[in-house]
């Protein structure tokens, strides 16, 4: 069954420093992949999708992400972080093998972004 | 109202109580889930109808029964919950469970407490 891990718990990083976040899958057959940001008291926002074609995805408020078939990882970057950006973000997977509608979700990541 | 609303926000109930979440989305979706947000677990995929029809439970307890009127509304009722039952419930609503891109709209959840 298809799993994803997101190693980091949380990450503290400082205004306008770069950031990385973590994500690894186990299956590597046909995979959607998603990121989602969840801001406090609030719910799920998806701030992009890998379907298909190019590896490099660009997302919502400077985020992008890379999908490595060969490393099954869809790391999510972004080159500048602001205040604003501190929630918590979720890798999720889903696969045609399992029905594209079954979103498997990692354990999230707290981004804490400091002043 | 645009997107994926629900009531209430914030709910807190005894053991005893019945109780009801309400999900309403204006996206004109035909498919519609409830997920189960833990600390420090993943999201859990509880129910997932599609044109008003159950297609997907998890292995939920029957203290959570699930009802879909129609397409745009998805209830949760609640009955002799346990305090391990305290969550944020959040819904989600995407075009079909049948087609492969299926993006999912999340709401801003319900924060249960169970005393």
């Amino acid at each position: 069954a298809q799993s994803v891990t997101q190693l980091d718990s949380q990450v503290p990083v400082f205004e306008e420093a770069p950031v990385e976040l973590r994500c690894n899958y186990s299956s590597s057959v046909s995979v959607y992949l998603f990121w989602y940001v969840q801001y406090p008291n609030q719910g799920l926002q998806l701030l992009l999708k890998y379907l298909s074609g190019s590896t490099l995805v660009k997302g919502i408020n400077g985020f992008e992400a890379e999908f490595n078939k060969s490393q099954t990882s869809f790391h999510l970057r972004k080159p500048s972080v602001h205040i604003s950006d501190t929630a918590e973000y979720f890798c999720a997977v889903s696969d045609l093998a399992s029905g594209t509608y079954k979103y498997i979700f990692g354990t999230g990541t707290r981004l804490k972004v400091l002043a | 109202e645009t997107g994926v609303t629900q009531t209430p926000r914030h709910l807190v109930m005894g053991m005893t109580n019945k109780k009801s979440l309400k999900c309403e989305q204006h996206l004109g979706h035909n498919a519609m889930y409830w997920y189960k947000q833990s600390a420090k677990k993943p999201l859990e995929l509880m129910f997932v109808y599609n044109f008003k029809e159950q297609t997907e439970n998890n292995s939920v307890p029957s203290r959570f029964s699930p009802e879909c009127p129609n397409s745009s509304h998805l209830f949760l009722h609640l009955h002799t919950l346990q305090p391990e039952d305290s969550a944020l419930y959040l819904c989600a609503s995407s075009q079909s469970t049948a087609t492969s891109l299926n993006e999912q709209f999340f709401g801003p959840g319900t924060r249960l407490t169970v005393l």
